[in-house]
């Protein structure tokens, strides 16, 4: 069955910097793959989405990246901010209307 | 978009009692989805509900411990039976785009359950 592997540690770094998220799946190439945010106490958000045909997708400071050969996506904060501190989880589909999540990784911006 | 929320949002129970846990949208949506979250651990899907018709409940979920309704197309209840602390997580609702286009999700804000 497919498994997403998102890094359990946490990412600390300094305002300003970018901040930068991998997510890795074990099996298929989905036809998209999504990155949510989650704060404490709050359900998830969603933030892109980037197809299988896709290489890149911005959206204002985020930028995220796929590749079908790597079974990676790398998800990017530019010029992050402590407001960005959050968990960061990543999604697949698993055709038809299933999506599966990632346990996502803490993101600390230190001021 | 999409505004769910969801009731109680938090709650502590003994074990062997059962909880309902609602969830409204803010609009007609087809599909509607329960997870459950655990402490550090990812969301994992309990069942879909679709109005109409009985939840497709996944590996590991069986209706007996978790009924499902669906009585419109903005509203449904989970009911956790028979609890125990293995219980004990937040139950998320969730509703895929209101456009019915299956490319994001919308959560509400989860229901934190306690079973001592």
């Amino acid at each position: 069955s497919q498994k997403i592997e998102q890094n359990s540690e946490a990412l600390n770094i300094q305002e300003g910097k970018t901040a930068t998220l991998t997510c890795n799946y074990t099996n298929y190439s989905p036809a998209y793959l999504q990155w949510y945010r989650q704060d404490p106490g709050r359900g998830p958000v969603f933030l892109l989405l980037i197809r299988e045909n896709e290489k890149e997708k911005r959206k204002e400071r985020l930028k995220v990246t796929f590749d079908t050969t790597l079974k990676q996506s790398l998800f990017h904060i530019t010029a992050s901010q402590p407001a960005d501190s959050a968990t960061y989880l990543c999604a697949l589909d698993t055709g038809g209307f299933k999506t599966i999540f990632g346990a996502g990784t803490r993101l600390f911006v230190k001021a | 978009s999409a505004v769910i929320s969801q009731k109680p949002s938090r709650d502590i129970c003994q074990r062997g009692t059962s909880l309902t846990i609602q969830c409204q949208v803010d609009s007609q949506v087809t599909m509607m989805f329960w997870y459950r979250q655990q402490p550090g651990q990812s969301l994992t899907l309990i069942a879909t509900a679709n109005q109409g018709s009985e939840a497709t409940y996944e590996s590991g979920f069986v209706i007996d411990k978790f009924p499902i309704s669906r009585p419109n197309l903005t509203f449904s209840t989970l009911t956790v039976s028979n609890m125990s602390p293995e219980d004990s997580s937040i139950y998320l609702c969730s509703v895929e785009s209101p456009r019915g286009a299956a490319d994001e999700q919308f959560f509400g804000p989860g229901t934190r359950l306690t079973v001592l």
